[in-house]
């Protein structure tokens, strides 16, 4: 089976300034790696993902995650935040054996003022 | 093109009613996804249904939670004898599942149930 694990609940930060929303998760299969953001009232986009490869992934809206297998985590992080990116963001994964079904962590709110 | 969409958008019923959730996917999309997003529980996967195969039931919360696709494209998720806990926002995405590799699932904007 596999689990995720959103380390923060709330992540307020100020606009501009960096932001890091951490992930980690466990899985005793090869997992794909998601990124999915939900803005107010609004549904599930995906923000970014990793399938293989490369371990930095570059998303929308100026979003990059990095893969760490060692680790076991898919940090999100983004240099430089506006006002516009608060929302809620989901860290998920998918075993490449279960048909896709997605494993969500509890989410982190990401509250961005001025 | 049209997304996913579902219906009712909102939902308010009595304890122990029946409801029925419907979800239309993305034309051609051959894979469709039920989550459930509650407060305690965030986001959980329920069932999930690809073309003819049997569904994978291994996330429905208890036998009082059913699903069905007719044919290959709506799918209606029916709970029987609501609680409390069941209220919830429920999700329905769908994807194209070709052979190997991944398939961006898309969602729709929801059905909050609110069981009083």
């Amino acid at each position: 089976a596999q689990s995720v694990t959103q380390l923060d609940s709330q992540v307020p930060v100020f606009e501009e300034a960096p932001v890091e929303l951490r992930c980690n998760y466990s899985s005793s299969v090869s997992v794909y790696l998601f990124w999915y953001v939900q803005y107010p009232n609004q549904g599930l986009q995906l923000l970014l993902k990793y399938l293989s490869g490369s371990t930095l992934v570059k998303g929308i809206n100026g979003f990059e995650a990095e893969f760490n297998k060692s680790q076991t985590s898919f940090h999100l992080r983004k240099p430089s935040v506006h006002i516009s990116d608060t929302a809620e963001y989901f860290c998920a994964v998918s075993a490449s054996n279960q048909g896709g079904k997605l494993i969500f962590g509890q989410g982190t709110e990401l509250s961005v003022k001025p | 093109g049209a997304g996913v969409s579902q219906s009712p958008s909102n939902k308010v019923t009595e304890k122990g009613k029946d409801v029925e959730l419907r979800c239309d996917p993305i034309s051609g999309h051959t894979a469709l996804y039920w989550y459930r997003q509650s407060l305690g529980q965030g986001l959980e996967f329920l069932i999930y249904f690809q073309g003819n195969s049997a569904p994978d039931k291994s996330g429905l919360p208890s036998d009082r939670f059913s699903a069905e696709r007719t044919g290959g494209s709506v799918s209606t998720l029916t709970i029987q004898r609501t609680q409390q806990e069941d209220s919830a926002v429920y999700l329905c995405a769908s994807s194209l599942r070709l052979a190997g590799g991944f398939n961006e699932q898309f969602f729709g904007p929801g059905t909050r149930l609110t069981v009083l």
